[in-house]
């Protein structure tokens, strides 16, 4: 049975670097069939994609972010990685890491409890 | 980017009762089109994918219709643990985008 867990400071200061880690267990990060997904929610609010990779290292990001995303994968580790730099307060949110089905159709089948990150001086 | 738009946002209903929730997308998306559950402190839960296939383990109370810029996500018979937000999603291209949400709550 799949499982992903978030893991990262929950506090993060104004101006710095958020970073957390998603470590998946009971499969392989290097499948061929998937996408590794970073999603957040700020409290009270919707979801927000912030960006995929694949386990080769090919990235996608969601343009109102790329300018402050990295997302990388360790497959020795199983995990995947989130950087978020420059972080406002805007930026506080649940971050959720979720399984993406490479081919049709497409959707997110497994997630991780999420992880509360707040950014506050 | 696809811009998703659900309605209602949200709506209050009764045990038993048929509740559906629409969602439409700013250009055409095919049938990728996901559905997924949130209740308070937890992460979304796949209820339906490509617009129409239930999850493994969904009750069958829940189902899903439309193709293009429409859909639908149907609760046949409301039970008392369907009490939740619900979002759908597009994955036809990047970004992937949800609505908004829907918040289904007890009458």
């Amino acid at each position: 049975h799949l499982q992903l867990q978030e893991s990262g400071p929950g506090l993060v200061k104004p101006s710095e670097t958020l970073s957390l880690t998603c470590t998946v267990s009971g499969g392989s990060i290097s499948s061929s069939s998937y996408y590794w997904d970073w999603i957040r929610q700020p409290p009270g609010k919707g979801l927000e994609w912030i960006g995929s990779i694949y386990y080769s290292g090919s990235t996608y990001y969601n343009p109102s972010l790329k300018s402050r995303v990295t997302i990388s994968v360790d497959t020795s580790k199983n995990q995947f990685s989130l950087k978020l730099s420059s972080v406002t307060a805007a930026d506080t949110a649940v971050y959720y890491c979720a399984r993406e089905l490479l081919e049709w159709p497409r959707n997110f089948d497994y997630w991780g409890q999420g992880t509360l990150v707040t950014v506050s001086s | 980017d696809i811009q998703m738009t659900q309605s209602p946002s949200s709506l209050s209903a009764s045990v038993g009762d048929r509740v559906s929730i629409t969602c439409r997308a700013s250009q055409s998306i095919s049938r990728y089109l996901n559905w997924y559950q949130q209740k308070p402190g937890k992460a979304p839960k796949l209820l339906i994918y490509a617009a129409s296939s239930l999850q493994s383990g969904v009750p069958s109370r829940f189902s899903g219709s439309g193709s293009g810029t429409d859909f639908t996500l149907t609760i046949s018979s409301l039970q008392p643990e369907d009490f939740a937000t619900y979002y759908c999603q597009q994955t036809y291209t990047t970004p992937r985008t949800f609505g908004g949400g829907t918040k289904v709550e007890i009458k």
